[in-house]
């Protein structure tokens, strides 16, 4: 069983709507929860990070992890042709010396 | 946050020979960075992290004479793929940082 699971998708919505994307994970100790963007050919930028449970907003993004359940989502609203990317998810436990990613959803936002 | 760097960006090389990918943190004191290999549509992979003025340490799997690491000094970490295969073709990435990892822009390598 792999440390973290996140659907591959792709994931193709239209301009506007909203998106929901989702990683679980089996190991309890992870308590920093990150959400990376990936665009083709780059290295991941830092869309956001939650520590321990909870919600975080940020502009028309919102993390959310439920621990009880190791499940985070990432959601994005009016969603826009240049949320088209790759989003990973990553974890990690207290002392940050390995980070654990999802394979990483593809989106597409179709104008 | 963070700006990483990464050079060459691109490198082709023939098979058999080594290449030295070196990886920046330009505001940001890295006693720690770790390097990732990617695959095509799949998510990143650890491969070692780089411990400032001491030895890498590699992850399960990955052969540490074939992928050497250096880590000269806080803002810069090196990592020279040596005798490099076809197989070995792959975008490299490395990051830096806390919680919040940031990530260098990738080099992609090219053997034939």
């Amino acid at each position: 069983q792999k440390e973290v699971e996140q659907d591959p998708g792709p994931l193709s919505v239209p301009e506007g709507a909203i998106v929901s994307l989702n990683c679980t994970y089996s190991n309890s100790a992870f308590q920093y929860f990150m959400w990376y963007r990936q665009y083709s050919r780059k290295g991941p930028e830092l869309l956001m990070y939650t520590y321990s449970s909870g919600n975080k907003e940020d502009g028309r993004f919102t993390a959310q992890v439920d621990k009880s359940s190791k499940y985070i989502s990432l959601f994005i609203r009016d969603s826009q042709p240049s949320d088209s990317a790759t989003y990973l998810c990553a974890m990690s436990g207290g002392n940050f010396n390995k980070f654990y990613f999802g394979s990483g959803t593809k989106l597409n936002v179709k104008p | 946050g963070a700006v990483v760097s990464q050079h060459p960006s691109r490198v082709i090389c023939k098979s058999g020979t080594s290449v030295k990918i070196e990886c920046r943190s330009l505001d940001f004191q890295a006693t720690t960075m770790f390097w990732y290999r990617q695959f095509p549509k799949q998510s990143l992979m650890l491969m070692a992290t780089s411990n400032e003025g001491s030895k890498a340490t590699y992850e399960q799997g990955v052969e540490k004479d074939k992928f050497l690491i250096n880590h000269a000094s806080l803002t810069l970490s090196t990592l020279t793929v040596t005798s490099a295969h076809p197989e070995d073709s792959s975008f490299y990435i490395c990051s830096v940082g806390g919680y919040e990892q940031y990530f260098g822009p990738g080099t992609r390598l090219t053997v034939t």
